[in-house]
């Protein structure tokens, strides 16, 4: 089974930071990776996949680079939108999910 | 628009069995891998199942293989979840998700879930 290791588990920062939450594969995934943002009580939003490519709708503040084991999600200028936990996914070999970032208000 | 509402969930007893529905709209299941995803309280993300978009293939994480079973209904527009053998470790909130594509795929609708809770 493929293990997601996501860092840090919780990040604290201030609207108009910039933030970096990186995802390690334990194993080569090529670029086959997605990022979901998750609010409390709500349904995870798909914002990139195949690693860097932007899903309809989400801003450009949102980037994401990586493949093979290490990938990394960025938000130019957090937003007070932005206050959520983070998922990292590989879908090389089934689906598994990263442990989540949660990125709160400092 | 694409819409996916879950339902079925409720408080059942261990060794018991439930059935989760997902009604789709916006498109055809047929069309689509769709999965089975779930989340403890205050807990992260797990992939449960996939059923393939010709329904050919299903995919069981090990944590529910052999008690679950991923199924559809092409003229209902619906995903099934039957799980048996329900465990105290299997609650958490359900939710269904559409896959981006047909294969190699993320999740990119996903439906409001519904909760289960496993408790004697």
């Amino acid at each position: 089974d493929i293990q997601m290791t996501q860092s840090p588990s919780t990040l604290s920062a201030s609207v108009g930071d910039r933030v970096t939450i990186t995802c390690r594969a334990s194993q080569s995934i090529d670029n086959w990776l997605a990022w979901y943002q998750q609010k409390p009580g709500k349904a995870p939003k798909l914002l990139i996949y195949e690693a860097s490519r932007l899903d309809s709708g989400v801003p450009s503040r949102f980037s994401g680079s990586g493949s093979g084991t290490e990938f990394t999600l960025t938000i130019s200028r957090l937003q007070p939108d932005d206050f959520a936990t983070y998922y990292c996914q590989q879908y090389n070999t089934f689906w598994t999910f990263g442990q989540g970032t949660k990125v709160e208000i400092k | 628009q694409v819409q996916l509402v879950e339902s079925g969930g409720g408080v059942v007893q261990p060794g018991r069995s439930l059935r989760l529905s997902c009604a789709a709209s916006g498109f055809s299941v047929t069309n689509y891998g769709m999965h089975w995803v779930r989340q403890a309280p205050g807990k992260g993300l797990e992939w449960v199942a996939v059923i393939s978009y010709d329904g050919g293939n299903k995919f069981y994480a090990d944590s529910v293989k052999g008690r679950f079973t991923i199924s559809r209904d092409i003229s209902k527009n619906t995903l099934y979840l039957q799980m048996n053998i329900l465990r105290p470790e299997d609650t958490a909130v359900y939710f269904c998700a559409k896959a981006l594509y047909t294969v190699v795929t993320p999740f990119d609708y996903w439906g409001q879930g519904t909760l289960v809770t496993v408790s004697s």
